[in-house]
């Protein structure tokens, strides 16, 4: 099993661009979770999906943030426009539908640097 | 999501037993203790969960008090590698918008030292 990957681990761009993080999740994995780590704020949850559909995006800062998951092996993190204060890690996790047992597998994460 | 508290750092020689605390004194009984560990520049890893039994995996065991109000994490034979932010959190089964999530807090910082 690869373990949930996520691409790319590193990105660097200039305020204003548009930003696309991906992930694609454990194979037979229901739930998927999008997390974004600063030194200031700590792992935050910004949204999570139950089988393709949005449950929660009451952690997504604001609307410049979308999130979509068009099939089960995939997922995207957009940001549009990126400001300097998006600089952060963020990471993607999935997990079984769990009943209260199934923990949550995270990948390495993607470091974004925003200019 | 109930909160939990735990100190924020911690010391241990190597190969000796870490043993980490947490408090969770509002935890409701549709809620799990898990703790997950994270490396410095890696993602969060999970290490164990529990209900309201003590439980044991190659990694750790896990020690819930009868109330469920507290828990302790054990590292039987702590070595260098162990030296990471360690997370204790509750996780809610109970339906609606809080199913599933796990709310990372601040943690505790375990340094093991030769």
């Amino acid at each position: 099993d690869a373990g949930v990957i996520q691409s790319p681990r590193h990105e660097v761009t200039e305020m204003g661009q548009e930003v696309t993080l991906r992930c694609k999740p454990i194979s037979g994995h229901d739930y998927l979770f999008w997390y974004r780590q600063t030194m200031m704020r700590g792992l935050e949850l910004l949204i999570y999906f139950n089988n393709n559909v949005p449950i929660d995006d009451s952690g997504m800062p604001e609307d410049r943030f979308s999130a979509k998951m068009p099939n089960a092996s995939f997922s995207t993190l957009k940001i549009q426009p990126s400001e300097p204060r998006d600089s952060a890690v963020y990471f993607c996790a999935s997990s079984f539908n769990w009943q209260g047992e199934s923990p949550l597998h995270f990948g390495n994460g993607t470091r974004l640097t925003v200019t | 999501d109930a909160k939990t508290t735990q100190p924020p750092s911690m010391d241990c020689a190597e190969g000796r037993a870490a043993n980490l605390p947490c408090n969770h004194s509002t935890i409701s009984g549709n809620e799990y203790v898990y703790w997950y560990r994270q490396i410095h520049s890696q993602g969060p890893q999970y290490i164990i969960h529990g209900l309201k039994n003590n439980e044991t995996n190659e990694m750790a065991s896990l020690i819930i008090t009868e109330d469920r109000k507290s828990s302790t994490l054990i590292l039987p034979h702590a070595t260098l590698r162990d030296t990471a932010v360690y997370y204790c959190i509750v996780r809610s089964f109970a339906g609606g918008t809080s199913y599933g999530k796990l709310t990372f807090g601040q943690g505790t910082i375990l340094t093991v030292h030769p």
